[in-house]
């Protein structure tokens, strides 16, 4: 099975700072990885596909990048309502599994 | 409106039985192919089960491959998750998603029911 796995674990930041955020996987998914951001008590939320497509309605301060096993998440200017959790998740339909990253918590510093 | 909700969940004993309901609405339920991902409490998300757009192919979590099986009617615009011989470890909040066509990732996610499994 393919493992996804995220870095940091847990990231404090300020607001206005830029975040970046890690995942990789345990053998190459070409673009097949998703980010998602999940605030307590509440469904997650799509915000990036295909490696770096943008979900409609997402803000603009969200990107994604990288191919194969390396991808990153980037937050360009960390918001109030960005403190969550961010989760990638690896869908290549072909393994016949949908792996999740364990979580990178954002908090306030 | 797009949208998921599930039902169903609540307190059951080890090594009992529990359905989970998902009713979609606003879209074209028989056009997607439909997951469950589970939350244990303070924990990460994982996938549980995933079935095709008919209802002819379906695929399990090791962890949890025999003991659930995923169904969906089409009629209805309902999923479904049938669990047995129900574990400890299997507490956890339940989601169905909705996986996007082109995106493949998953668009559209229902609020969650929690299952509590204790005796």
């Amino acid at each position: 099975d393919i493992q996804m796995t995220q870095s940091p674990s847990t990231l404090s930041a300020s607001v206005g700072d830029r975040v970046t955020i890690t995942c990789r996987a345990s053998q190459s998914i070409s673009s097949w990885l998703a980010w998602y951001q999940q605030k307590p008590g509440k469904a997650p939320k799509l915000l990036i596909y295909k490696a770096s497509s943008l979900e409609s309605g997402v803000p603009s301060r969200f990107s994604g990048s990288g191919s194969g096993t390396e991808f990153t998440l980037t937050i360009s200017s960390l918001q109030p309502d960005d403190f969550a959790t961010y989760y990638c998740q690896q869908y290549n339909s072909y393994s016949r599994t949908w792996t999740f990253g364990q979580g990178t918590k954002v908090e306030i510093k | 409106e797009v949208q998921l909700v599930e039902s169903g969940g609540g307190l059951v004993q080890p090594g009992g039985s529990l359905r989970l309901s998902c009713a979609a609405s606003g879209f074209t339920f028989s056009s997607y192919w439909m997951h469950w991902v589970r939350q244990a409490p303070g924990k990460g998300l994982v996938w549980v089960s995933r079935i095709n757009s008919d209802g002819s192919s379906t695929s399990y979590a090791d962890s949890v491959k025999g003991r659930f099986t995923i169904s969906r009617d089409n009629a209805k615009n309902t999923l479904y998750l049938q669990m047995n011989s129900l574990r400890a470890e299997d507490t956890a909040v339940y989601y169905c998603a909705k996986r996007g066509a082109v995106k493949g990732a998953f668009d559209i996610w229902g609020q969650g029911t929690m299952v509590t499994v204790s005796s």
